[in-house]
């Protein structure tokens, strides 16, 4: 398995632009996960999705827009980048057992993002 | 808001000694995780322990829980250079008992072992 793999690792866009960044996993996971890390913040959450054609916001999810239409994908689209969004993203995969279960998270590698 | 207070936030400690980091948060929880970061990779799970635990261990590492103080320990005994890493603990609020996935982290503690 591949586990969690990203596109591209590394991007630089000018402010305004926009991109899609990508997630895949090969591993059945129900639920995906977008965050962003930014030095001395820990790890953010922006969206999650629980299952194709489900998805949600998280802790900071301006600017930002997700879909879920398979179970393996998980992209992040930027509408229209700005300086705020630099940042390093990371997609994360867990699984679900049922109810009263617990699951960890499965991370991909990354996506180093510098908005000009 | 950080769900997640650690400390320190920085740790500097010699090969063979123990390392312990501190994880406090705000509001019950469902789980807590602790994670390793190394540096420019992704994150890798390391343990969770579930909020009716109180301590459990993996190999080298010892998490405590203590749910009436809202606070949880990592402690890796004896030390290796290779655990040069940024450890993070993560909270799992859930929602009536199941695990989303849906994750709160604090924001970290750096650890180097020197050789």
């Amino acid at each position: 398995n591949a586990g969690v793999t990203q596109t591209p690792k590394f991007q630089v866009l000018k402010t305004g632009q926009s991109m899609t960044l990508q997630c895949a996993q090969d591993m059945n996971h129900e639920y995906m996960s977008w965050y962003r890390q930014d030095p001395g913040m820990g790890l953010r959450l922006i969206h999650y999705s629980v299952g194709a054609g489900i998805t949600d916001q998280g802790e900071v999810p301006n600017g930002y827009n997700v879909s879920r239409s398979t179970t393996e994908d998980f992209p992040l689209r930027l509408l229209s980048a700005a300086p705020s969004q630099t940042s390093v993203y990371f997609c994360a995969s867990s699984y679900h057992r049922g109810l009263g279960s617990y699951n960890e998270q499965f991370f991909g590698p990354g996506t180093r993002l510098t908005v000009l | 808001s950080q769900q997640g207070e650690e400390d320190p936030q920085a740790l500097s400690i010699q090969e063979g000694e123990n390392a312990t980091m501190n994880c406090s948060y705000k509001t019950s929880i469902n789980n807590l995780q602790w994670y390793r970061q190394n540096s420019g990779r992704g994150l890798v799970h390391l343990i969770l322990i579930r909020s009716n635990e109180r301590e459990k261990h993996s190999g080298r590492l010892r998490v405590t829980l203590d749910t009436s103080k809202k606070s949880s320990s990592l402690l890796i005994t004896a030390s290796r250079a290779a655990d040069t890493a940024s450890y993070f603990c993560a909270t799992d609020l859930g929602a009536g008992g199941t695990s989303y996935g849906k994750l709160t982290f604090g924001q970290g503690t750096i650890l180097t072992v020197h050789p």
